[in-house]
């Protein structure tokens, strides 16, 4: 069974420039979430989508946009790019919602992403 | 807003030494609890769980970890360490019905043979 599998895996941008990535979840997996992970802040929850809808969101700015197609595959965005946007991003699928494997999350390797 | 705290960033270990690494989360109600580790130059994965009843997990590795309640700790242990083992540990805590997953800051462990 294919793991996770995000695209592409290094990229260099310029301040102000916008990127998109891209992950396409395991498959059966629905739910897709994307974090940012920093070396002094760790992983920071972006946001998870679930049948196409964004259920949860966190504290990033507008810039900061994803969508999912019905495929379950899924794309972030970041607009008007900062030097603070330098960092490794993850995709992660799930498949439970409830009971003893929900929240079980499986990752790919990552998007690392450098503004200069 | 929910939390999780890992207490130590750096460890060094000579191996066949224990370890336990803290973690402390904020959230009151029913949680899910995880810790993931990500091996140099690898993807994160899970080390192991706890969802409900025995508050005792054991995981991949020969890594356990005990979830205290009354404390809101989920600590991980390990009698006894490899130099395999060199990895950095993640906490993490799904709360009730969300399914967004907070992270710790994680542990680096270096084990040294």
């Amino acid at each position: 069974k294919a793991g996770v599998t995000q695209t592409p895996r290094y990229l260099i941008k310029t301040r102000g420039q916008q990127v998109t990535l891209s992950c396409s979840p395991i498959s059966g997996h629905r739910s897709v979430s994307w974090y940012q992970q920093t070396p002094g802040q760790g992983l920071q929850f972006l946001f998870e989508y679930f049948s196409e809808t964004q259920r949860n969101k966190g504290n990033f700015p507008g810039r900061f946009s994803g969508r999912q197609f019905s495929n379950s595959r899924s794309e972030m965005n970041v607009s008007t790019l900062e030097l603070g946007d330098s960092a490794l991003y993850l995709c992660a699928s799930s498949l439970a919602l409830t009971g003893g494997a929900a929240g079980e999350l499986f990752f790919g390797e990552g998007s690392r992403l450098t503004v200069l | 807003a929910q939390s999780v705290s890992q207490h130590n960033h750096h460890v060094i270990l000579s191996e066949a030494a224990s370890l336990e690494l803290g973690c402390n989360y904020s959230y009151g109600g029913t949680v899910n609890l995880f810790w993931y580790v990500q091996y140099p130059g690898q993807h994160l994965q899970l080390l192991l769980k706890y969802f409900s009843g025995d508050p005792l997990v054991k995981g991949i590795k020969g890594f356990e970890a005990e979830f205290i309640k009354s404390k809101f700790s989920f600590n991980l242990r390990k009698p006894s360490v490899q130099w395999s083992d060199t990895a950095e540990y993640f906490c993490a805590v799904k709360e009730g019905g969300y399914q967004k997953v907070t992270f710790g800051i994680g542990t680096k462990l270096q084990v040294i043979p």
